[in-house]
């Protein structure tokens, strides 16, 4: 079928290493931000959440960064693993708008 | 166990046939959507629903039609399937909060 869109930029690191995915977005009025996981052949899966309110959050492994004055988003996974190989969206959303996603960025990690 | 789920995961089909993709949630959200994903590519809202009998096109053109009879139901529908319809087809359903859970994902394949 015929493609819509751009290819996702690829991030490659090697296992062990500490993994950041940035993202820019869009809509200063944004209060609430998500990060997916998609791995091949899968739908998106949830990782983390922020809220507007805040500037970092802490999950297992992964840490999301929030700074309003650049609308920057960015996800940092500590020791980065062959199955945390696959693509990361970032996506936004105001009060109860839908979310917006953005490109994507494609990890690959190498043993 | 409250979950998306979609049928069939993998549709090969000839040029003109009538296809419905199915989606189907068991968590109770008033809110669903349906996206087109091309391998390796962005995610495009295609079709969004916020309660029964209110559905909206979203942000990417389609040729695809959706109903919302039912609450936990969202059907996709393409009267006519072409090669460009070719693509995977993610549902999602959200509920107060705007995190989107997502379906597996359906593979189309439009001979």
């Amino acid at each position: 079928g015929e493609s819509v869109g751009l290819h996702l930029p690829t991030l490659s690191v090697q296992e062990g290493d500490n993994s950041i995915i940035n993202c820019a977005y869009s809509n200063s009025a944004s209060d609430y931000f998500i990060w997916y996981k998609q791995e091949s052949g899968k739908g998106p899966q949830f990782i983390i959440d922020i809220r507007s309110n805040m500037d970092k959050r802490q999950g297992q492994r992964v840490t999301v960064l929030l700074n309003k004055t650049v609308k920057h988003l960015s996800l940092q996974i500590a020791a980065t693993q062959p199955g945390d190989s696959a693509v990361y969206f970032c996506a936004e959303s105001r009060g109860f708008q839908k979310l917006v996603f953005g490109t994507g960025t494609r990890l690959l990690v190498s043993p | 166990e409250a979950d998306i789920y979609q049928t069939p995961r993998y549709l090969v089909i000839g040029t003109g046939k009538k296809i419905t993709l199915e989606c189907s949630q068991t968590m109770g959200h008033d809110k669903m959507y349906w996206y087109q994903q091309d391998p390796g590519m962005e995610l495009h809202l295609i079709h969004y629903s916020y309660g029964v009998n209110s559905t909206e096109k979203g942000d990417l053109s389609s040729e695809s039609t959706v109903s919302r009879i039912r609450t936990e139901h969202f059907p996709l529908t393409l009267e006519s399937a072409r090669p460009s319809h070719t693509s995977q087809y993610l549902c999602a359903s959200s509920g107060t909060y705007n995190e989107q859970f997502f379906g597996p994902g359906t593979r189309l394949t439009v001979l």
